[in-house]
């Protein structure tokens, strides 16, 4: 079972271009995540869809987009990278979002 | 003051050592919580979920302080296999409502179990 997958693995990026991370899930889960993983700082919630066609915004949302067009896909999109969205970018999906997320492998980025 | 707070550590202990873990949530609202373990370079993965009289699973006992806001994770019996991160996670978000699953992840506690 993929359950959810996440590309590319790892990028680097030269500031002010655009970038978009995908994120697939194979589990027919409602819910959807984006989190951004720093050190000392924790995960942090980026944007988030209970249902697709609907999205909404979480800690640090700036600097971010998402779609949700249908169940499984999810999609990040940087529209003009910065050095500060340097970071690992996990994907995670939850059935009833009730509290257990599964999580991606996660997108490794770094902007140059 | 952070929503959701550990103690980073990190702890390092020997093989057998029992060791314990707290977190401290500032919103008294909420309704759900969890640990979760991330090894390193990995995706986080849920280890336990946390209710209100206490649970156990195998050598893992989770108890959740509702008057203190806390909640713990106690690992009995070490073993190399348990060195990881262990990341406190809390849902502010009532079940049913227009944003729940929104949770809250600790920083994390580092774990190091050598022999």
């Amino acid at each position: 079972t993929a359950g959810i997958t996440q590309a590319p693995t790892s990028q680097i990026l030269a500031a002010g271009r655009s970038m978009t991370l995908r994120c697939t899930q194979d589990m027919r889960h409602n819910a959807m995540y984006w989190y951004r993983q720093d050190l000392g700082l924790g995960l942090r919630l980026i944007h988030y869809s209970n249902t697709a066609g609907t999205t909404g915004k979480g800690e640090v949302p700036d600097g971010y987009s998402v779609s949700r067009a249908n169940t499984d896909d999810f999609p990040l999109t940087l529209a003009s990278a910065v050095p500060s969205q340097t970071s690992v970018y996990f994907c995670a999906s939850s059935y009833s979002g009730t509290g257990e997320l599964f999580f991606g492998e996660g997108s490794r980025l770094t902007v140059l | 003051r952070k929503e959701v707070e550990q103690d980073p550590g990190p702890f390092n202990v020997p093989e057998g050592a029992t060791v314990a873990f707290n977190c401290t949530y500032s919103n008294s609202a909420s309704q759900s919580f969890f640990w979760y373990r991330q090894d390193c370079r990995k995706e986080p993965k849920l280890l336990m979920s946390v209710y209100s009289s206490g649970n156990e699973d195998g050598r893992f006992t989770a108890q959740l302080n509702r008057a203190s806001q806390y909640i713990s994770l106690l690992i009995r019996d070490s073993k190399l296999s348990d060195s990881a991160t262990y990341l406190c996670v809390v849902n502010m978000e009532r079940a049913g409502g227009t944003s729940y699953g929104k949770l809250t992840f600790g920083q994390g506690t580092i774990l190091t179990v050598h022999p």
